[in-house]
């Protein structure tokens, strides 16, 4: 079966640039969360969704972020005039069940999307 | 607020000795307690988790993790390495009042000799 895919693998971007990266979680998982991980640091948390509805955007470091989920799968983070600080590995996850029981599911992570900003 | 501390950034053992990494987490109630590991180039895989009864977790590939609430710690361990294991691991804690966004720690890598 399929896990958590994303795309590009890689990203290139010169400072300013906008990018989008893609996460598809397992099929029929109905939360789905974005972290950040730094060079030599732990993930940390930038957004979740329940299906289609974003619950909780608190880690997004900036207004340059925005993610969205419109159909309650696919899900794209999507970085506006790119900094060099945002440089990182961007990761996707997704559980099976919603917020009341997703404390406690096993997150499905996807390989990262590496950000570098020149 | 809840915080996770890995004091290893890295940990060398021979292949085939035993092993254990080291968590402390902050958090005043009992939380919920993950190990995951993470190759190079891949996601994050969850080795093993805690939520409540025995305090011994057995996980995947051989890894175990004992819960102590006295010293707040949530250690891995392993008998024996293997060279596959070369890795990097992160501890995770959610709180378990309402919470579902995880805390990671800042990861132990691990060298295995042969």
């Amino acid at each position: 079966g399929a896990g958590v895919s994303q795309s590009p693998r890689y990203k290139v971007a010169k400072r300013g640039q906008d990018v989008a990266l893609r996460c598809d979680p397992i099929s029929g998982h109905v939360s789905l969360f974005w972290y950040q991980q730094a060079l030599g640091q732990g993930p940390e948390f930038l957004t979740y969704f329940q299906n289609e509805a974003q619950l909780d955007k608190s880690g997004l470091p900036s207004d340059r972020f925005f993610a969205e989920r419109p159909e309650g799968s696919v899900s794209t983070l999507k970085i506006q005039r790119t900094q060099q600080e945002d440089s990182a590995v961007y990761l996707c996850a997704s559980s099976e069940r919603g917020l009341a029981g997703s404390f406690a599911d096993t997150q499905y992570f996807g390989p990262g999307t590496r950000l570098t900003v020149l | 607020a809840q915080s996770v501390t890995q004091p290893d950034i890295h940990i060398t053992v021979s292949e085939g000795a035993s092993l254990e990494l080291r968590c402390n987490y902050s958090y005043g109630a009992t939380p919920y307690l993950f190990w995951y590991v993470q190759s190079p180039g891949q996601g994050l895989q969850l080795l093993l988790k805690y939520f409540s009864g025995d305090t011994l977790v057995q996980g995947i590939k051989g890894f175990e993790a004992e819960f102590k609430r006295s010293q707040s710690s949530f250690n891995l361990r392993k008998p024996s390495v293997h060279w596959s294991d070369a890795a990097e691991y992160f501890c995770a804690v959610v709180t378990s009042g309402g919470s579902y966004i995880p805390t990671f720690g800042r990861g132990t890598s691990l060298i295995v000799h042969p």
